[in-house]
């Protein structure tokens, strides 16, 4: 397997459901992402973990909660989900320079996300 | 205001024709990247632009970064209905590569 792979590929939920998505990264980076693509918006970032640390963007609500338990997997934890919510979820991974340098980021493929 | 504008919005083109997508930040870019995506899934990394001047090419496609202008064009040459999609611009808006930022997106059709 290589690059950025994400499951679910697609995910039905109701509001009260828990329920979790998941990242994997086979390029050896030591960051990785979750965004939020809904429908005639940019591309939101919601987490970053970068070399351990967790940086989060404060819109997110907490009913969205990450988990990053090594530098190759992600995990996004959804409970108590709105409809609004439904959008595509995308993972990605760089290698984050500490120097500052810009880095390119890999994308998986995402997971469509319905919150009925 | 949106940090990354996009222009157009969407496209229309006949194939064979020549299209230039534009991306224009309103903050300091440390790095332009340009990505494709078909509807519905993820991104796939085009090209990068660092340096001010920068010019780069994959396949039929070459993007230019403008860096005193805070811009970027993307150019299609001889335009196929494969090159069809959404494309995004994305850009470093601080030199930590924390700051991460996506235009709204530039959707092209090209018609056979």
């Amino acid at each position: 397997e290589t690059g950025v792979t994400q499951t679910p590929r697609h995910l039905v939920m109701g509001m009260t459901n828990k329920k979790s998505l998941k990242c994997e990264q086979h390029l050896g980076h030591n960051a990785m992402y979750w965004y939020k693509q809904s429908a005639k918006k940019p591309l939101e970032l919601m987490f970053v973990y970068s070399l351990e640390e967790r940086v989060e963007n404060n819109s997110v609500p907490s009913r969205f909660s990450p988990e990053c338990p090594n530098s190759s997997h992600l995990f996004l934890h959804l409970h108590t989900l709105q409809p609004e919510d439904s959008a595509l979820y995308l993972c990605a991974s760089s290698q984050h320079d500490p120097s500052g340098g810009a880095s390119t980021q890999y994308f998986g493929p995402g997971t469509r996300l319905t919150v009925l | 205001s949106q940090e990354l504008e996009q222009s157009p919005q969407s496209l229309i083109v006949q194939e064979g024709k020549n299209l230039t997508i534009n991306c224009t930040s309103s903050k300091t870019l440390y790095g332009l990247y340009w990505y494709k995506q078909k509807y519905g899934e993820g991104l796939i990394f085009l090209m990068m632009l660092q340096k001010g001047g920068e010019e780069k090419s994959h396949e039929k496609i070459t993007a230019k970064l403008d860096e005193k202008k805070q811009q970027s064009s993307l150019h299609i040459t001889a335009s196929q209905p494969s090159h069809a999609g959404i494309y995004l611009c994305g850009a470093d808006i601080r030199n930590y590569g924390q700051n991460f930022v996506f235009g709204p997106g530039t959707r092209l059709s090209v018609l056979p």
